[in-house]
Parts: structure tokens; sequence; C-alpha cells
């Protein structure tokens, strides 16, 4: 069935990295832009970036721009963003998603994994 | 990058119907049909309810409906049910921002 799977959260100390992965099953990869989304405990939704099927276009939210980035690897079927310079205010659930692509919203989503940034 | 902006709370009794706004500018809601609205249950990952507008993806049920006026769009949930308790978020493409699309600050929905 079409899945996406988080992985790679965890405890880190503030200015240290980490590493998602976001493994997609159940449909051709290679044909979707993807999202990373997060929400920190308590709060609303954040677009983190985004990337084309190819991987040619990223964008990014400002309060990541120059920490994180986002890439793909469609032979692998799997979507990255690794994460520098982590601050306590990037603490949050990490979910990646399909989409959106012009009309289309985000129609398929992971499970998300949670990164907390702590000394 | 601004988010659209929602009522932070909105309840209703079942089978009522309720309405969530969701305002932003002629540079992400009121120039594009790009809106969509997204249900979220605690612990639980966001579920797309309506795309481009008004659209629902198969399985979502049609007491969900979605439109727009001008710079404001409106998710409507008729016979309100025990499990639409939930947040609420809508989403849009925006023109004015480092980002594509943006979301809404959210709705938490409760079923008195």
């Amino acid at each position: 069935q079409v899945q996406l799977v988080e992985s790679g959260g965890g405890l880190v100390k503030p200015g240290g990295s980490l590493r998602l992965s976001c493994a997609a099953s159940g449909f051709t990869f290679s044909d979707y832009y993807m999202s990373w989304i997060r929400q920190a405990p308590g709060k609303g939704l954040e677009w983190v970036s985004y990337i084309s099927s190819s991987g040619s276009t990223i964008y990014y939210a400002d309060s990541v721009k120059g920490r994180f980035t986002i890439s793909r690897d469609n032979a692998k079927n799997s979507l990255y963003l690794q994460m520098n310079s982590l601050r306590a205010e990037d603490t949050a659930v990490y979910y990646c998603a399909r989409g959106p692509y012009g009309v289309y919203g985000m129609d398929v989503w992971g499970q998300g994994t949670t990164v907390t940034v702590s000394s | 990058q601004s988010a659209l902006t929602q009522p932070a709370s909105v309840s209703g009794s079942p089978g009522q119907s309720i309405t969530i706004s969701c305002t932003g500018t002629s540079s992400d809601v009121g120039g594009y049909n790009y809106v969509s609205w997204y249900q979220q249950h605690p612990g639980k990952a966001p579920k797309l309810m309506i795309y481009e507008v008004s659209n629902r993806p198969s399985g979502v049920p049609d007491r969900f409906s979605g439109s727009k006026s001008g710079n404001t769009a409106s998710l409507t949930i008729s016979g309100l049910q025990a499990e639409d308790e939930a947040d609420y978020y809508c989403s849009s493409y925006t023109s004015s921002s480092t980002l594509p699309y943006v979301f809404g600050t959210g709705t938490k929905v409760t079923v008195l």
C-alpha cells in the first residue's frame, strides 16, 4: 500500500546534527514533489522544506535556511532532511508528506519522527 | 512566512453544521484555487480532507465541504459527528513567500 515511513529522530544537544529519512513505498516516488512539515509541541503545522520530483527545485522556510538541507534519492525511493546547528526551537515532530503539486494537496503522510533538541 | 488566519476554536453539537474560516490575501487564498484542508487528531498525522478549494479525496465523507470567497476560504462540516473533533488546518499556494505554500494557524473543533 501507499506508505511513507520516517526515521532518524532522537535527542540531540544544541548545535548538533541529525539526518531524517523518509522511505516511500507503493507509488512511483520519482513522480512526486515531497515536503517536510514539522509540529512543535502544542503548536500548529509549519512547512520546513519542499523539493521537486527531480530534486532540481528546493524551497526552505526562513527559520531553517542555511541549517537544513533537503534531498532525495529516487533510485532508493527516499527523502532526506539533514539538520545542522540544531536549536531548542527545532524540537518538533517531523513529518514527510507527498506533494503538494498544483491544486493537489498533501495526500500521503508519514507517522512522524520526534526530534528533541536539549542539553 | 505569514500564516493564514483561522479561528482558534469552533464548537457545535452533534448533527449541527459548523464553518471554519481561513483568511489570507490576494497573494495566496484570493489569488489561487490551491486551497487544501487537513484534519489532525491528537497524536496522529494530518489527513487531507479537501483540495482545490472544494474537492474531496476518495474516502472523505461528503459532510465535509469547502468553498472560497475573495481572500477567505471556508470548511463546512455538516451533520457534525463525535469523530470530527480534531484540529483543522487550511493551506494555500502563495506567491509572497520563500516557500510556495503556507498553512493556516489551525482551528480546534469541539463536539459538545
